[in-house]
């Protein structure tokens, strides 16, 4: 157990609707980092959030948002659900800024069909 | 961001050292270089980080060209549970931005 924990594990759901992925922290981290997994895509980076504010924003598509809460666990938004939105979603945790690595966790499996 | 080049695979037999090599020419001074690696269906696990000098922690060893355009991960005894894909990551900023790594097979 990594101390970042994510839900669920698994998703499905159909083309068009609107899905929430859940992340905790792990305790005493600030900053939350959410990536995506495609098998020809790779770890993209998607947006960053430390404090409650977002901090930076990678490849994330318009459909897709996020926000982390005052209690530091994080949710991202993905609507209007595409076949190619199937993928491991990872959120990572860090204390600050990263410059120690990020704790992963386990990810969770969307599939779009 | 500072682009790194790594073999996309490697084999290395049970129990021998392994090295995994990672060019980094256009990393910045201030950048540090990170590794990772990500065991099938699992999510990335931190493995090493240093500067410029040479470092070691449990898991690896990490060295480091003097001129900073490279780096070596070492892991001295490869291990059945070491076959993953390993990731070099010079530090941008504060997100990490992952290249495709090389896979690692390890042959009993």
């Amino acid at each position: 157990d990594s101390g970042v924990t994510q839900t669920p594990k698994h998703l499905i759901t159909a083309t068009g609707q609107r899905v929430t992925l859940r992340c905790s922290p792990r305790s005493g981290d600030l900053s939350v980092y959410w990536y995506q997994q495609s098998l020809d895509q790779g770890l993209q980076f998607l947006i960053q959030y430390y404090n409650g504010e977002e901090r930076a924003k990678g490849n994330i598509l318009e459909r897709f948002s996020a926000q982390q809460f005052p209690d530091l666990h994080s949710e991202l938004n993905l609507s209007s659900l595409e076949l190619g939105d199937s993928a491991l979603y990872f959120c990572a945790s860090s204390v600050a800024d990263g410059h120690y690595g990020y704790t992963f966790g386990s990810g969770t499996r969307l599939t779009v069909v | 961001d500072a682009k790194t080049t790594q073999p996309n695979s490697m084999e290395s037999n049970e129990e021998e050292p392994v090295h995994l090599p990672c060019n980094h020419s256009t990393i910045s001074g201030t950048d540090y270089i990170h590794w990772y690696r990500q065991l099938p269906s699992q999510g990335p696990e931190y493995v090493i980080h240093g500067l410029t000098s040479n470092v070691n922690n449990r898991m690896a060893s990490l060295a480091i060209a003097e001129d900073r355009k490279s780096s070596t991960l070492i892991l001295h005894r490869a291990t059945l549970r070491d076959a993953a894909v390993y990731y070099c990551i010079p530090l941008t900023g504060n997100q990490f931005y992952f290249g495709t790594g090389t896979s690692l097979t390890v042959i009993p």
